[in-house]
């Protein structure tokens, strides 16, 4: 897909709290949905993706959910850390290319 | 097994010179794929490349820059003429066919 909306662009979160970031995609042929990862001048790190055949996938405090007829899809981040704090980008593909949203900086407060 | 390598790291040139940038992908991984990400931006798919091959280059700037995987070696992602607005951190991934994209470390290329 070409565009990615993501939302909110920063979120600051008490440690122990939940984390949700929200995206919203345009292509109807978008079938694979990877979470990304990325702390201040390292590399992007998948920490969860899903497929579009599946509606929800969970990986101990990590959980995604995807809405196939609302076009959109949601990383939930339980029991917040201070190692949580990051950027995380969503991003689509309907083949190979990965079209990114914009970023959500998320900070944990200790 | 080692992760996706990419070199240098930090790329330091002054306009109008050539920058070379290069990607070793994973073991076993045939795709490499190259992203640019402008400062506090989302990363922009720019071109995808299997061994000796372009497949889709349609991210990349009509001039002055240019991809290639050969048949052996790091994939390169060729810069010339270098302008202020290249500045910007190019990451390289990889991954079998139609599977996940794994990320290099980037190469954070600065313009004076």
């Amino acid at each position: 897909g070409e565009n990615v909306e993501q939302h909110p662009s920063t979120l600051s979160v008490q440690e122990g709290d939940s984390a949700v970031i929200k995206c919203t995609y345009s292509d109807s042929a978008s079938n694979y949905f990877p979470w990304y990862k990325q702390e201040l001048g390292k590399r992007p790190q998948l920490i969860i993706d899903i497929r579009s055949n599946v509606g929800e996938k969970k990986d101990q405090r990590i959980a995604v959910t995807l809405n196939k007829t609302a076009k959109h899809f949601s990383l939930h981040i339980t029991e917040t850390q201070p190692e949580d704090s990051a950027v995380y980008f969503c991003a689509d593909s309907n083949d190979y290319k990965l079209s990114f949203g914009a970023g959500t900086t998320v900070t944990v407060r200790a | 097994n080692a992760g996706v390598m990419q070199n240098p790291r930090h790329l330091v040139r002054r306009r109008g010179q050539e920058a070379r940038l290069r990607c070793s992908p994973m073991k076993g991984h045939s795709h490499v794929y190259w992203y640019r990400q402008l400062p506090e931006e989302g990363l922009k798919f720019m071109v995808y490349l299997q061994k000796e091959n372009i497949i889709d280059e349609s991210g990349m700037p009509k001039e002055r820059f240019s991809a290639e995987f050969p048949k052996e070696g790091p994939s390169i992602l060729r810069i010339q003429q270098v302008v202020r607005g290249d500045s910007a951190a190019y990451f390289c991934a990889s991954s079998p066919p139609q599977e996940t994209q794994y990320f290099g470390p980037g190469t954070r290329l600065l313009v004076l």
